[in-house]
């Protein structure tokens, strides 16, 4: 399998932009996570989903961040409009397992974001 | 929720010596412990875990010990190789609850092995 997928892996957009990240998951994995990474907060959860279905998205920054889950091998997670703030690096992970259970998350490579 | 903190927030070590990265906790309800070392430009990779009903565990040079009590585990490398240089998180989870796998995450330590 050739991992988790991410694209692209480096963004540069103006402020005001629109900005689509996506992820392909490992196949057959049931659940996937967004992560945004900062020197400043670090490694942030911000939505995930089992079975396609968001489970928790308490981590989403504000209402300009969206993320959806069509189906097993696909997910996005939009900014609109970006701004200079959302500047980071954004990682998708994968796991497979029971809810709850003890389950290696798989990261993807990340997509590096600049809002300039 | 879970909060993690995690300490140093920097390691410097001589090639050969012992590191260790201390977190600890909050939520007692947490069962589940792994460890995540990311290397430059990669994503964080899973390197060893721990669940509640252990305390101690080993992986070649690499081990964790968690203490309930106290909320508290730690990354013991012993022996260590320039190879070994990068970021490590912990992290904790409440496994067999409603989390589906979700995992809160320390602020991470860099930690860096001189030849």
């Amino acid at each position: 399998d050739a991992g988790v997928i991410q694209s692209p892996r480096h963004e540069v957009t103006e402020m005001g932009q629109e900005v689509t990240l996506r992820c392909k998951p490992i196949s057959g994995h049931n659940s996937l996570f967004w992560y945004r990474q900062t020197m400043m907060r670090g490694l942030e959860l911000l939505i995930y989903f089992n079975n396609n279905v968001p489970i928790d998205d308490s981590g989403m920054p504000e209402d300009r961040f969206s993320a959806k889950m069509p189906n097993a091998s696909f997910s996005t997670l939009k900014i609109q409009p970006s701004e200079p703030r959302d500047s980071a690096v954004y990682f998708c992970a994968s796991s497979f397992g029971p809810s709850g259970g003890y389950n290696e998350q798989f990261f993807g490579p990340g997509t590096r974001l600049t809002v300039l | 929720g879970e909060n993690v903190e995690q300490h140093p927030s920097t390691l410097s070590v001589q090639e050969g010596d012992s590191a260790v990265i201390k977190c600890t906790y909050s939520d007692s309800a947490s069962n589940y412990f792994p460890w995540y070392k990311q290397e430059l430009g990669k994503g964080p990779q899973l390197i060893i875990d721990i669940r509640s009903n252990v305390g101690e565990k080993k992986d070649q040079r690499i081990a964790v010990t968690l203490n309930k009590t106290a909320k508290h585990f730690s990354l013991h490398i012993t022996e260590t190789q320039p190879e070994d240089s990068a970021v490590y998180f912990c992290a904790a989870s409440n496994a067999g609850g409603t989390s589906y796998g979700k995992l809160t995450f320390g602020q991470g330590t860099i930690l860096t092995v001189h030849p």
